[in-house]
């Protein structure tokens, strides 16, 4: 059974940053790309960016190019986004998405001084 | 960049009714087309891929078409369970984008 599991709320002052974390269990998931969206309140879906299954290659969307960090932990089966210099407009629910199977349940980091 | 025109951005229908959603792409993305359906505070889950297959367990009801730029969505029956907010998603290679979503509610 696919199970892709998120770490929990964060909140955050701005400056700051947040690690978010997506564990899998049941299937292979360290063959697969896992990328990271974004959705902010109200708002449509947002890419931030790709990690390779191997974890050696990341590609991030523009907007993001030195703030966000992907990283991948083929032991545990997890991934992981860092995202730095948080500002309140990255108050967001953040999802790891190995598209096209199931997404994690999302986690929602608030940025709030 | 793949940029993506989603329309409409929200729509009201009855249940029974057909529902279309159109999107329009930047440039020819040949039929490497998702549609993804998220229901309120719930994480997008996908219907179809590669503009028309449904996914596993999605109902007939859902339909996708279109090649090239330009590509369509359809609802053949609107039913209370599919409110929520559609989005096509095109695929270049590796990086992804979406469309601006459709907001879909029962009239």
């Amino acid at each position: 059974q696919v199970q892709l599991v998120q770490s929990g709320a964060e909140v955050k002052k701005p400056g700051a940053s947040v690690k978010v974390s997506c564990k899998a269990s049941g299937y292979t998931f360290n063959t697969y790309y896992v990328h990271w969206v974004r959705q902010a309140p109200g708002q449509g879906l947002e890419w931030m960016g790709v990690i390779s299954p191997s974890g050696d290659s990341t590609i991030n969307a523009k907007k993001f190019q030195g703030r966000v960090t992907m990283t991948r932990d083929k032991s545990t089966s997890a991934v992981y986004m860092e995202l730095s210099s948080l500002r309140s407009e990255d108050t967001a629910v953040y999802y790891c998405a190995p598209i096209p199977y199931p997404w994690g349940q999302g986690t929602l980091v608030t940025v709030s001084s | 960049d793949i940029q993506m025109t989603q329309s409409p951005s929200s729509l009201s229908a009855s249940v029974g009714d057909r529902v279309t959603i159109t999107c329009q792409a930047s440039q020819d993305i040949r039929r490497d087309l998702n549609w993804f359906q998220q229901r309120p505070g719930k994480a997008p889950k996908l219907l179809i891929y590669d503009v028309s297959n449904l996914e596993t367990g999605v109902p007939s009801r859902f339909s996708g078409s279109g090649s090239g730029t330009d590509f369509t969505f359809t609802i053949s029956s609107l039913q209370p369970e599919d409110i929520g907010t559609y989005y096509c998603q095109p695929y270049d290679d590796i990086e992804v984008t979406f469309g601006g979503g459709t907001k879909v509610e029962i009239k």
